[in-house]
């Protein structure tokens, strides 16, 4: 059984298009995460939900809008595709304080 | 920047050699913690180590930490070709804050 599932693997999509990637964990973790990694291979937290409410919100451009139906739900929405948002996308989750991240295998979007 | 340094950025050895990663963070932590990320995959929590501890081990590997500098290092003995991927420290600090190094590409040549 895949622990962090995300959803699809790869997306192909035009400039100004709005795309929306999908996250779900099967770990009882409470708390999700969005990353992204860009080309250098740096991570950057993007969102953190702890039990379905907003705990981290990153410098992100407000065209990047998380959702979290449940605890065992995170998704990502993109409105307004800009080439720079390129990069593979991560989500994770944890369970408790000490922030250990079970990760997805990442959704590469490629903005064209 | 706010990311935590790592060194070195890439790092080539033969199969059976030691491997020793060195990273620098900025931040008070709570804990730190070390990921292997294998090319096109996500990453996979290796060791955490807590502000409280020197010192740590699992298996191959060994985790150092010096509060004082700022400071961790991951050794893996005995290198094997499967251990060819990119690790990433992470520092742990407040509460869900988390700051990535800036990893390090290791090579193991069979």
């Amino acid at each position: 059984d895949t622990a962090v599932s995300q959803t699809p693997k790869y997306l192909v999509t035009q400039m100004g298009n709005d795309k929306s990637i999908k996250c779900e964990q099967n770990l009882g973790h409470d708390t999700m995460y969005w990353y992204k990694q860009d080309s250098k291979k740096f991570l950057k937290i993007m969102f953190s939900y702890n039990n379905k409410e907003l705990i981290i919100n990153e410098t992100v451009p407000n065209r990047f809008s998380p959702k979290s139906p449940d605890k065992a739900h995170l998704n990502l929405h993109i409105n307004s595709l800009e080439l720079g948002d390129s990069a593979v996308y991560f989500c994770a989750s944890s369970l408790g304080t000490s922030g250990v991240h079970t990760f997805g295998s990442g959704t590469r979007l490629t903005v064209v | 920047s706010q990311q935590g340094e790592e060194d070195p950025q890439a790092l080539s050895i033969q199969e059976g050699e030691n491997a020793t990663m060195n990273c620098s963070y900025k931040t008070s932590i709570n804990n730190l913690q070390w990921y292997r990320q294998n090319s096109g995959r996500g990453l996979v929590h290796l060791i955490l180590i807590r502000s409280n501890e020197r010192e740590k081990h699992s298996g191959r590997l060994r985790v150092t930490l010096d509060t004082s500098k700022k400071s961790s290092s991951l050794l893996i003995t005995a290198s094997r070709a499967a251990d060819t991927a990119s690790y990433f420290c992470v520092e742990t600090s407040g509460t869900y804050k988390y700051i990535f190094g800036t990893g390090t590409r290791l090579k193991v040549l069979a």
